[in-house]
């Protein structure tokens, strides 16, 4: 069984702060990780991905997560925030069981960048 | 084409009626996904098809909902008698599989029930 946890559904930063959207998860198996993001009126686009090896990992649009397997987090994190960065973001988790990966997603953290 | 293809991209319907929405996968994607988005939602799973297996139906809502894969290609998630609480974005996603599970999701179809 696996889940994932995002604290906070709603986050508000000032444009130029650091963004931290937290995610923790649960697998009886060790996971891939995904981040996620919806802008309005879209679908759902990949920021990023842990699977093996490095467990610091970069995505699109300066955003980067690291994988904690000892306090089972992946949290985002982007240095400065852009006006462009408001959207809904969304964790995942994959766990393989038998043959598949099955993505068992976050609710979702809202953030707004204010000027 | 190159993404996940959903079709109609809006869909308005009266309350009572069955509504059919349409997702074309990723070619040589085996892993398909439905979800939907509440206005101001989460993703709410419902179905998960994976190759042959039999599919993971158990987020599905009612059983006025259910969901096909012909060919192990294109889904259609069919809802009966729809109600206006049936509103939302249905998004479909594909993967393969195993793979790392990475799913690419199409745009979604905005269903309404007036």
């Amino acid at each position: 069984a696996q889940s994932v946890t995002q604290l906070g559904s709603h986050v508000s930063v000032s444009e130029g702060a650091l963004v931290l959207l937290r995610c923790n998860y649960s697998s009886s198996v060790p996971p891939y990780l995904f981040w996620y993001v919806q802008y309005p009126n879209q679908g759902l686009q990949l920021l990023l991905k842990y699977t093996t090896g490095a467990t610091l990992v970069k995505g699109i649009n300066g955003f980067e997560a690291e994988f904690k397997k000892s306090e089972t987090s992946f949290h985002l994190t982007k240095p400065s925030a852009h006006m462009s960065d408001a959207a809904e973001y969304f964790c995942a988790v994959s766990s393989l069981s038998g043959s598949a990966r099955q993505l068992t997603f976050g609710s979702g953290t809202q953030l707004t960048v204010l000027p | 084409g190159a993404g996940v293809s959903q079709s109609p991209s809006n869909k308005v319907t009266e309350k009572g009626k069955d509504v059919e929405l349409r997702c074309d996968p990723i070619s040589g994607h085996t892993a398909l996904y439905w979800y939907r988005q509440s206005l101001g939602q989460g993703l709410e799973f419902l179905i998960y098809f994976q190759g042959n297996s039999a599919p993971d139906k158990s987020g599905l809502p009612s059983d006025r909902f259910s969901a096909e894969r012909t060919g192990g290609s294109v889904s259609t998630l069919t809802i009966q008698r729809t109600q206006q609480e049936d509103s939302a974005v249905y998004l479909c996603a594909s993967s393969t599989m195993p793979g790392t599970g990475e799913a690419f999701f199409g745009q979604g179809t905005r269903l309404t029930v007036v």
